[in-house]
């Protein structure tokens, strides 16, 4: 059982292009989480999502970034306009369906570096 | 303040060690509460769950006071591979499984 697939792992963009940052939950997971690590910090959510509905969108930042799970595919982290202050390690994780109210462990990717020039 | 609180470190102890790292949340609505491991430059790792009664795993033992909001790993005999990142994690009641993490405790294992 592959674990969660992040690509790309590393990714250059110049000010002002988009970012679109991949993620394919573990098999058997219908949920998916986004986190932002900036350097030096810990990590900071930003998005619950289930198949083609976003939960949890507390995290995000109100302009430019935006994440979908649709039905086939999958979870896609978008950044419009890229600025140097988005550089960071943006990080899924997934989880299995919720059991009865049951604690599910959230299992991480190997991230997505962006950098920003 | 911040929702989860951790002393960055770095804690720099020599092979078999005891080391102890702490840990406080704000939100008294917090329902679990997690260590996880980051090594440099990877993801996190969960190491393991935190459960009112304590809990132990090997040479790792978790602690959680829920008057005090406080929690605490506590690592044994540490060995070199033991160095990396720890992360005190907490979830909030009704927060749609979100994790609130704290900016991690660095420990540095030296022989």
């Amino acid at each position: 059982n592959a674990g969660v697939m992040q690509n790309p792992r590393h990714l250059v963009r110049r000010r002002g292009q988009e970012a679109r940052l991949r993620c394919s939950p573990m098999k058997g997971h219908s949920h998916v989480y986004w986190y932002r690590q900036l350097p030096e910090e810990g990590l900071k959510f930003m998005v619950y999502l289930q198949k083609e509905n976003i939960i949890d969108e507390s995290g995000m930042p109100k302009e430019r970034f935006s994440a979908e799970f649709p039905k086939e595919g999958p979870s896609i982290l978008r950044i419009q306009q890229v600025v140097r202050g988005d550089s960071a390690a943006y990080f899924c994780a997934s989880s299995p369906p919720t059991l009865g109210g049951a604690l599910e462990t959230q299992y991480f990717g190997p991230g997505t570096r962006l950098l920003v020039l | 303040r911040k929702e989860v609180e951790q002393d960055p470190g770095p804690f720099n102890v020599p092979e078999g060690a005891t080391v102890a790292f702490n840990c406080t949340y704000s939100n008294s609505a917090s329902q679990s509460f997690f260590w996880y491991r980051q090594d440099c430059r990877k993801e996190p790792k969960l190491l393991m769950s935190v459960y009112s009664s304590g809990n132990e795993d090997g040479r790792f033992t978790a602690q959680l006071n829920r008057a005090s909001q406080y929690i605490s790993l506590l690592i044994r005999d540490s060995k070199l591979s033991d160095s990396a990142t720890y992360l005190c994690v907490v979830k909030f009641s009704g927060g749609y499984n979100k994790l609130i993490f704290g900016a991690g405790t660095r420990l540095a294992v030296h022989p």
